[in-house]
């Protein structure tokens, strides 16, 4: 079953950790995405890659780190230098199958900071 | 870079009559359009998407219209449903340079039985 999968799906903080979040795709898809959703906002782009060992910032990339090893792989690092990280982090892939770039989404971690 | 405004914020309709949302981008190099809808606590779901060359697609009782010149894309849903109900966000993408995709701030619709 082909699909993209984060995991976990909620993930708790204490304030000072970092925390990684994965991301895992078996659709063969070039492209990954991390995205970070507010409550009641759209979606802002953190980090992309869109090949192996290449990835670029996005809008709001302070404070998180990414890794692209495999084309399967696209963990999203939350480090204690984000002082704002509670959020529900959506991760993305895009393929040449779906024309210009329509995205799938994972089902989403939500994190809390205690 | 681009910047995506997404309006209204929120829409209350009737079952069985339209829905339109609006949206503009800025940056005249986009040329991939999506829309997605939300569910409460789920993942973004595409449900239609529109290339720059083309300025309507429809689908069943969605469709999209763009207007290249203005810079401004919309959503029609027809013939309204409950379960239309749901948060709608636009998007834009350009195929060089920064290759994802821009986001507005998103649509809740409400269709009321």
């Amino acid at each position: 079953d082909g699909g993209i999968t984060q995991s976990p799906k909620y993930l708790f903080r204490k304030e000072g950790q970092n925390v990684t979040l994965s991301c895992e795709q078996n659709l063969n898809h070039d492209a990954m995405y991390w995205y970070r959703q507010d409550p009641g906002q759209g979606l802002r782009l953190i980090y992309y890659s869109q090949i192996v060992n290449d990835f670029q910032k996005g809008d709001i990339a302070e404070g998180y780190s990414v890794s692209r090893e495999k084309k399967e792989s696209f963990p999203l690092t939350v480090t204690s230098a984000q002082k704002n990280p509670t959020a529900f982090y959506l991760c993305a892939s895009t393929g040449r199958d779906r024309g210009m770039g329509g995205a799938f989404f994972g089902q989403g971690t939500r994190l809390t900071v205690v | 870079g681009e910047n995506v405004e997404q309006h209204p914020s929120t829409l209350s309709v009737q079952e069985g009559d339209s829905a339109v949302i609006k949206c503009t981008y800025s940056d005249s190099a986009s040329n991939y359009f999506p829309w997605y809808k939300q569910e409460l606590g789920k993942r973004p779901q595409l449900i239609i998407d529109i290339r720059s060359n083309v300025g309507e697609k429809k689908d069943q009782r969605i469709a999209v219209t763009l207007n290249k010149t203005a810079k401004h894309f919309s959503l029609h849903i027809t013939e309204t449903q409950p379960e239309d109900s749901a948060v709608y966000f636009c998007a834009a993408k350009r195929d060089t340079g920064r290759r994802a995709l821009t986001f507005g701030s998103g649509t809740r619709l409400q269709v009321q039985p």
